[in-house]
């Protein structure tokens, strides 16, 4: 059974950084692209980055690049969320999701699949 | 930035169809996928790939996708079917980055 857990969440000053971990259980974690997806409250959701199975490609929202940076240790099967520089409006439950590939007839690219983590909340507040 | 937008409220009453929309300039070359979350859950998948349905999503549930819009249908709504419907997409720009809709809230009633 795909387990998602997430941890870390915390409240933290404008300003400071902190970072998230997933950690996955129930499927080979090295073979899969993972994403984190956010949900600020009463809002709805937003797509944040996602990272190849391997970690040698990422890409990221506008709203959170130069700021965040995703990593994964495969032999750890984690996943990490490093933000820094937060700011009130980086404040959602944060979700780690499993990626299901997307292929049309000309190529194959990352989507947000069916396996979800029940998410961390970070607060950013002074 | 890519945007999808989707309608922000959808009524019915128990037993008609419900159609959600989302639209978007890329759609014509990604796929959609369909989101249902219900309150202080996480997101379940509930059409993937335009109209594939995951195991276990009832049959009531099904998708399609004409040029640049995406149509989520559930075929004779029941109230256990209230909750947030969101669209999920990806941009065409080769940068893989995802969006999401504004998120409708489906009302059965």
């Amino acid at each position: 059974q795909v387990q998602l857990v997430e941890s870390g969440g915390d409240v933290v000053q404008p300003g400071r950084s902190l970072r998230l971990s997933c950690a996955v259980s129930g499927f080979t974690f090295s073979s899969y692209g993972m994403h984190w997806v956010r949900q600020a409250p009463g809002k709805g959701l937003e797509w944040v980055a996602v990272i190849s199975y391997d970690g040698s490609n990422k890409y990221y929202a506008d709203s959170v690049k130069g700021r965040f940076t995703i990593s994964r240790d495969n032999s750890k099967n984690t996943m990490y969320l490093q933000m820094n520089s937060l700011r009130d409006e980086d404040t959602a439950v944060y979700f780690c999701v499993k990626d299901l590939e997307a292929c049309t007839r000309s190529s194959c690219y990352f989507a947000l699949g069916q396996d979800w983590g029940q998410g961390t909340l970070v607060t950013v507040s002074s | 930035s890519y945007e999808l937008t989707q309608p922000p409220s959808v009524s019915v009453s128990p037993g008609q169809t419900a159609r959600i929309t989302c639209s978007g300039d890329a759609l014509p070359e990604k796929y959609a996928r369909w989101y249902r979350q219900m309150s202080g859950q996480a997101p379940v998948l509930v059409i993937y790939d335009d109209s594939k349905r995951p195991s276990g999503i009832p049959e009531r549930f099904s998708g399609s996708s004409s040029g640049t819009m995406a149509t989520l249908t559930i075929n004779g709504a029941q109230v256990e079917d209230e909750a947030d419907y969101y669209c999920y997409s990806t941009d065409s720009s080769g940068i893989h980055r995802g969006v999401f809709g504004g998120g409708t809230k489906l009302t059965v009633l």
